[in-house]
């Protein structure tokens, strides 16, 4: 069966320091993958997602970035944190190849920038 | 652009009453939609989809074309259906979804 791991869990970081929260999927291959901020009041929005291997399409210009160096790793990044970044950062998993399929969610971290 | 949108960010409900939580979509062609929920302590799931054209937990959904709807109802609440509800749609020509801001629905006792 698949999973989907997220790491850290739970981050405090002061501004300006730089992020990396990482993300895996076991138990399937070549997935589609998104990094979501889930925020009280303005829901789920999509922050980058990647069809492949080092492929990635950003969704909203901001202070973050991300990266996939293997087929079933994605990766959150900063190199300088904002107050703003604060929030509840998920990653997410579908099938790829196809188009309407099912999302599948991590646990989810959630960053406090200090 | 594309957009759904769920108007009501809290919904309170009393057990056993009907609930219908509202969602309105703007998408050209067929879209394939979704309602996600997180129950308290939980990962965001799957409730269900319109394709599958179940009903999940007693929860169903259909799919108004000329209303541009998919809202989600239950005849019956639950205590236990307290949770927020995301529905979502694939972007058109796209691998990314579109999600909603949620709903937080709260069955009372």
């Amino acid at each position: 069966s698949q999973t989907i791991h997220q790491w850290p869990a739970t981050l405090v970081q002061p501004v300006g320091s730089p992020l990396s929260l990482e993300c895996t999927v076991e138990g399937t291959s070549n997935p589609n993958l998104y990094w979501y901020r889930q925020a009280a009041g303005r829901g789920l929005q999509l922050l980058f997602y990647s069809v492949g291997i080092g492929q990635i399409s950003s969704e909203v210009p901001q202070n973050l970035s991300a990266s996939r160096p293997q087929d079933r790793q994605f990766i959150l990044s900063s190199k300088k944190l904002l107050l703003s970044d604060s929030g509840f950062y998920l990653c997410a998993w579908s099938r790829g190849q196809g188009r309407r399929e099912t999302q599948y969610f991590g646990p989810g971290t959630r960053l406090l920038v200090l | 652009a594309q957009r759904v949108t769920q108007p009501e960010k809290l919904l309170s409900v009393f057990k056993g009453a009907p609930v219908e939580l509202k969602c309105n979509y703007s998408y050209s062609g067929s879209p394939e939609l979704f309602w996600y929920v997180q129950y308290s302590r939980q990962r965001l799931q799957l409730l269900l989809r319109h394709i599958s054209r179940e009903s999940i937990k007693g929860f169903t959904a259909d799919l108004n074309k000329g209303e541009t709807s998919f809202h989600l109802k239950k005849p019956f609440a639950q205590e236990e259906d307290s949770a927020m509800y995301y529905c979502a749609h694939e972007g058109s020509g796209t691998y990314k979804y579109i999600f909603g801001t949620g709903t937080r629905l709260k069955v009372l006792a």
